[in-house]
């Protein structure tokens, strides 16, 4: 079975700065995908950035980009230029051949003023 | 923009009381789930649906059932509420594909007093 780790339960960062969230995943899979979902206050969930396995390059949206280490089953998010609406809960989220998500347990970030 | 709807934002129910959530989406997904969300605990998937009629169990289906007689409806049905059912419950929808993105519903905040 497929696990996904986020190992950082809260995180602060000031506005204009860059952070970084990490996840880590467990799978014998070779094709998947990978994705960071974002929940801000209000509760709706939406997509921030995904990631095929068998791409190298990392995916890039704007202020937001991946770093991808497939040996190493890791899957970090960057936020550039921190902005006071990027304050949400960041969800790691794995899937392979089907269409079910597997998700991590989340991290909310703050971003202070 | 494809939009999936939850009946209720908020709910306040007894305990043995039949609850019913409802999701629908307006973008024609074959697929269509239930997740609960709980702090610390992420998403966990209850059930999820791939076609009218048709329904497999998530994780953790216990307490729960479901309905989806229509395409763009979705039913979470607690047979007897309990106190520990008291969570967010989140629909979402997709179409098939694997790198496709989940689209989420608002959530329900479900209470069992």
């Amino acid at each position: 079975a497929q696990t996904v780790t986020q190992s950082q339960p809260e995180m602060s960062v000031q506005e204009a700065e860059t952070v970084t969230l990490s996840c880590t995943y467990d799978t014998s899979e070779n094709n998947y995908y990978l994705f960071w979902y974002k929940q801000p206050p209000s509760r709706q969930m939406i997509l921030v950035i995904r990631q095929e396995a068998y791409k190298q390059q990392n995916a890039t949206e704007n202020r937001f980009s991946v770093n991808f280490q497939k040996a190493a089953k890791s899957f970090s998010l960057k936020i550039s230029d921190s902005q006071l609406g990027d304050t949400a809960m960041y969800f790691c989220a794995f899937t392979s051949a089907s269409f079910k998500l597997t998700f991590g347990k989340g991290t909310l970030l703050t971003v202070n003023p | 923009d494809v939009k999936v709807t939850q009946s209720s934002r908020y709910l306040v129910k007894r305990t043995g009381e039949k609850v019913f959530l409802e999701c629908v989406q307006d973008m024609d997904h074959e697929n269509m789930f239930w997740y609960r969300q709980d702090p610390g605990l992420g998403l966990r998937l209850i059930y999820f649906s791939y076609d009218v009629k048709m329904k497999e169990k998530g994780d953790i289906p216990e307490g729960y059932s479901v309905s989806r007689e229509k395409k763009e409806r979705f039913s979470l049905i607690l047979e007897s509420a309990s106190t520990n059912q008291t969570s967010m419950y989140l629909c979402a929808s997709i179409t098939s594909g694997i790198r496709n993105e989940q689209f989420f519903g608002p959530g329900t905040r479900l209470t069992v007093l």
